[in-house]
């Protein structure tokens, strides 16, 4: 499968408290995209890293890339109740690729 | 507002009756896509269009047709539902393909019986 994989599959913190999501992948990419999505609803896109980047900022958000370990992390700072939803990682494996790869997902509860 | 806009947003049918869902993107956006969702699998994609006129196959295409006769549309046809098609099927479209990031319709969940 060419989908990425997301670790931990669920993850539950204390309002206020960082959470971080990591996304493991198998070939070499060309960018890697994180997206949000609350229950049932569309998907939204957050930050798009390339495969020449090493790290981006969003707001409380934080992506870091390590192209040598095939492997993603996503840090949601000072997390909020309305963080609360499912994260996607999504690779694309070459330039001008049609196609993005999503994992699983991992699905963030913040607790107020 | 910059979006995509896909219909209906749930949907029971029978076996075997033919359905088209509708998705509609106003952003001048030369890519689109499906996918499908189901729990455990993540999202799947079905089809996908880089312009007017050009469709390719994604991971899971049998059971689907679409079509692309106008830049903003990209329709899915399932011309004959099986209930394995029960699943909650997404719309999505890119300037020109997965080097942007992809806007997503608000999704179909759709029930064959």
């Amino acid at each position: 499968s060419q989908q990425g994989e997301e670790d931990p599959q669920a993850l539950s913190i204390q309002e206020g408290e960082n959470a971080t999501m990591n996304c493991s992948y198998k070939t070499s990419i060309n960018n890697l995209q994180w997206y949000r999505q609350n229950s049932g609803r569309g998907l939204v896109h957050l930050i798009l890293i390339r495969s020449n980047e090493r790290e981006k900022h969003s707001g409380r958000l934080r992506v870091t890339l390590d192209t040598s370990k095939k492997s993603s992390s996503l840090l949601i700072t000072a997390s909020r109740a309305a963080d609360t939803a499912s994260y996607f990682c999504a690779t694309a494996y070459q330039t001008g690729a049609n196609n993005l790869f999503f994992g699983t997902g991992t699905r963030l509860t913040v607790i107020p | 507002e910059a979006q995509v806009t896909q219909n209906p947003r749930y949907l029971i049918t029978v076996t075997g009756k033919k359905l088209t869902v509708t998705c509609s993107q106003n952003m001048n956006h030369e890519y689109m896509s499906w996918y499908r969702q189901d729990p455990g699998l993540g999202l799947r994609q079905i089809y996908y269009s880089m312009n007017v006129e050009v469709t390719d196959k994604g991971d899971v295409p049998e059971g689907y047709k679409v079509s692309r006769k106008e830049k903003r549309n990209f329709p899915l046809i399932l011309e004959s539902p099986s209930p394995n098609q029960t699943s909650l099927y997404f719309c999505a479209s890119s300037l020109t393909g997965a080097d942007y990031g992809y806007t997503f319709g608000s999704g179909t969940r759709l029930t064959v019986v």
